[in-house]
């Protein structure tokens, strides 16, 4: 069974659309994030939600919506695409936002690419 | 604020050959110390974590971290490296964010290549 989970694997679209993607955990997590990995493959935090709540919000900009319906679910919506949105984006959830305890367990990714 | 630098931007390692991926934090408090692997086209695997106790860590696939607060390193390390080790390695930290809650901030990855 897959512990992390995103959909879809691969995106291509053109600038100006508006994308989300899904990531799924089924590890009884209280706590989910989404993380953007660069070209350069520079990894920085995008956004955390903690039982359905935002805890952390890394001066993204607004374009990025995420929501989370449940705990076992955190969404990135994106609005009006850009160029430098291309990246992978990858989920990650840990037990909950308590040092200890914040192992973080990552999803495969998802790579967009907006022409 | 916090950071992580993993000076090494590739390095090139024989099969067999013992491995060392160094990994220097700025923090001011006592750091939470993580090393991450990321094979080709997957997600971050976590491969060890020092919060505190002993400086010798030991993680999966043989690897072992030291810390060393007076270097402010924590320095990835294995005795004989695979060819299936061949893969990006991330050093990360604890940190707190500016409304109390903890993010992890990554270094800039370290490639490692494996040759027969």
């Amino acid at each position: 069974d897959t512990a992390v989970s995103q959909t879809p694997k691969y995106l291509v679209t053109q600038m100006g659309n508006d994308k989300s993607i899904k990531c799924e955990q089924n590890l009884g997590h209280d706590t989910m994030y989404w993380y953007k990995q660069d070209s350069k493959k520079f990894l920085k935090i995008m956004f955390s939600y903690n039982n359905k709540e935002l805890i952390i919000n890394e001066t993204v900009p607004n374009r990025f919506s995420p929501k989370s319906p449940d705990k076992a679910h955190l969404n990135l919506h994106i609005n009006s695409l850009e160029l430098g949105d291309s990246a992978v984006y990858f989920c990650a959830s840990s037990q909950d936002m308590l040092v200890g305890n914040n192992e973080q367990f990552f999803g495969p990714g998802t790579r967009l690419t907006v022409l | 604020a916090q950071s992580v630098t993993q000076p090494d931007i590739h390095i090139t390692v024989s099969e067999g050959a013992s491995l060392e991926l160094r990994c220097n934090y700025s923090y001011g408090a006592t750091p939470y110390l993580f090393w991450y692997v990321q094979s080709p086209g997957q997600g971050l695997q976590l491969l060890l974590k020092y919060f505190s106790g002993d400086t010798l860590v030991q993680g999966i696939k043989g690897f072992e971290a030291e810390f060393k607060r007076s270097q402010s390193s924590f320095n990835l390390r294995k005795p004989s490296v695979h060819w299936s080790d061949a893969a990006e390695y991330f050093c990360a930290v604890g940190a707190i964010t500016n409304t109390g809650f903890q993010k992890l901030v990554f270094g800039t990855g370290t490639r490692l290549l494996v040759s027969p």
